[in-house]
């Protein structure tokens, strides 16, 4: 079946720091790949997605691209501010189309960014 | 402010009751969805509904019951079936007829069995 899977947590990093958050995943034909953001007390939102291979999304400074010949989406910022500090859900849709009710989500990785 | 408001943000229940997870949305969105959110597990989805008066089972839909009697609200019930029912539960919306995959969520309810 479908599955995603992220680097376990927690990740804890400087300001300023390079962000890098691994994501691969599990997939028949061609889904199409996100990251949602979770903060502290609120729901999800979505950050950025990709459709098709080659892709990057980005939103915020963080980017992702779709890698299909290594089945990844990784999630990066080149420096991170402590409002980023969040849990961070890797996520796919079954169907290429990118339909929200066939999503599969990643276990999360917490981010903390120290001043 | 358009949104998604759950309530209650809190709460506790003692073994063997049933309880009610309200959900509103008022984005003018079709689709509406009840996700569990387990420490380290990620999310898992329990109900989905595309239209009024219609919902279909998700992946854990066992113990839970749901209604979508109005656009705007798609109340879970927590029934005393479900085996482990403390969890964080998240209620999203999305535009059914524009489905990009793009989820709205609200904010959660923390349901706490004692």
């Amino acid at each position: 079946g479908n599955s995603v899977t992220q680097m376990e947590g927690p990740v804890t990093l400087s300001e300023e720091a390079f962000l890098t958050i691994n994501c691969t995943y599990t997939a028949t034909g061609y889904p199409s790949l996100f990251w949602y953001v979770q903060y502290p007390g609120e729901g999800l939102q979505l950050l950025l997605k990709a459709t098709k291979a080659d892709d990057k999304g980005s939103n915020k400074g963080f980017e992702a691209t779709y890698r299909k010949e290594t089945t990844s989406f990784h999630l990066e910022k080149g420096s991170v501010q402590v409002s980023d500090s969040a849990v961070y859900f890797c996520a796919l849709s079954r169907i290429s189309s990118g339909s929200a009710r066939q999503l599969t989500f990643g276990s999360g990785t917490q981010l903390t960014v120290l001043p | 402010d358009g949104g998604i408001t759950q309530s209650p943000k809190y709460l506790f229940r003692k073994e063997g009751q049933n309880v009610t997870l309200s959900c509103e949305q008022n984005l003018n969105h079709d689709a509406m969805y009840w996700y569990r959110q387990d420490p380290g597990q990620g999310l898992r989805l329990i109900y989905y509904s595309q239209i009024v008066n219609d919902f279909q089972k998700g992946d854990i839909a066992e113990g839970y019951s749901v209604s979508r009697e109005k656009k705007e609200s798609f109340p879970l019930t927590v029934t005393s079936a479900q085996k482990n029912p403390t969890a964080f539960y998240l209620c999203a919306s999305s535009i059914a007829g524009r489905d990009t995959g793009e989820l709205f969520f609200g904010e959660g309810s923390r349901l706490t069995v004692l």
